[in-house]
């Protein structure tokens, strides 16, 4: 079955530093990879998806096959920023994603 | 546009008594419709998920009960609650196909 690890459940930076929220699955076919961020008081939505490969709020994924990871990175954490973060995969062929535990980000000023 | 709405957003029910939440979704027809649980530490677990009318597929064994008696209406449902059914619930949807899900808000289901 697949699944999808997360290993931080936090991660603390201060604002302008780079960030690196890690995500790894483990899946036998051509996976389809998401971030989803949740902000205070909002709800869960969509941040970005391996298949666009745009970079969203300064964002970027890439889907690195090789090593089964598609790690969030901004080379500047801002303030707003601070959020939980979860990754999720869709498979080749399914219906349903399978999300990670998610990691919160806290950007300190 | 497509909208999605779920309620109540706050429950307190005590143990043993029926649950049922309601999620409707607007603009779109034949969405795929999913029920999760979010806990913290744990993150989204899928509960149930409907790629059509009277189509459902549970995902883990629980107390809990799915239906979806009209195309754009998900419910989730148990006869009895238990304390360990309390908990954050989201309902969302997706387009047919490779498209990602958009959740709504939520429901906060404590039981006493």
């Amino acid at each position: 079955a697949q699944r999808v690890t997360q290993p931080e459940k936090l991660l603390s930076v201060f604002k302008g530093a780079p960030v690196e929220l890690k995500c790894n699955y483990s899946y036998s076919g051509s996976p389809e990879l998401f971030w989803y961020v949740q902000y205070s008081r909002q709800r869960l939505q969509l941040l970005l998806r391996h298949i666009s490969r745009e970079s969203i709020k300064g964002f970027t994924a890439d889907l690195n096959k090789g090593e089964t990871s598609f790690h969030l990175k901004k080379p500047f954490a801002q303030e707003e920023d601070s959020a939980m973060y979860y990754c999720a995969l869709r498979e080749s062929s399914g219906d349903k994603l399978t999300f990670g535990t998610g990691t919160r980000l806290a950007v300190r000023p | 546009s497509q909208t999605i709405h779920q309620w109540p957003a706050t429950l307190v029910q005590p143990v043993g008594s029926p649950l049922s939440l309601e999620c409707t979704v607007e603009g779109t027809s034949n969405p795929n419709l999913y029920w999760y649980r979010q806990a913290a530490g744990r993150g989204l677990q899928l509960l149930f998920y409907s790629v059509g009318i009277g189509q459902i597929s549970s995902e883990v064994p629980q107390n809990l009960s799915a239906s979806r008696p009209q195309d754009r209406q998900f419910i989730l449902s148990s006869k009895k609650l238990l304390l360990s059914d309390s908990g954050f619930y989201l309902c969302a949807w997706s387009a047919a196909g490779h498209s990602p899900l958009h959740f709504g808000n939520g429901t906060r289901l404590t039981v006493t």
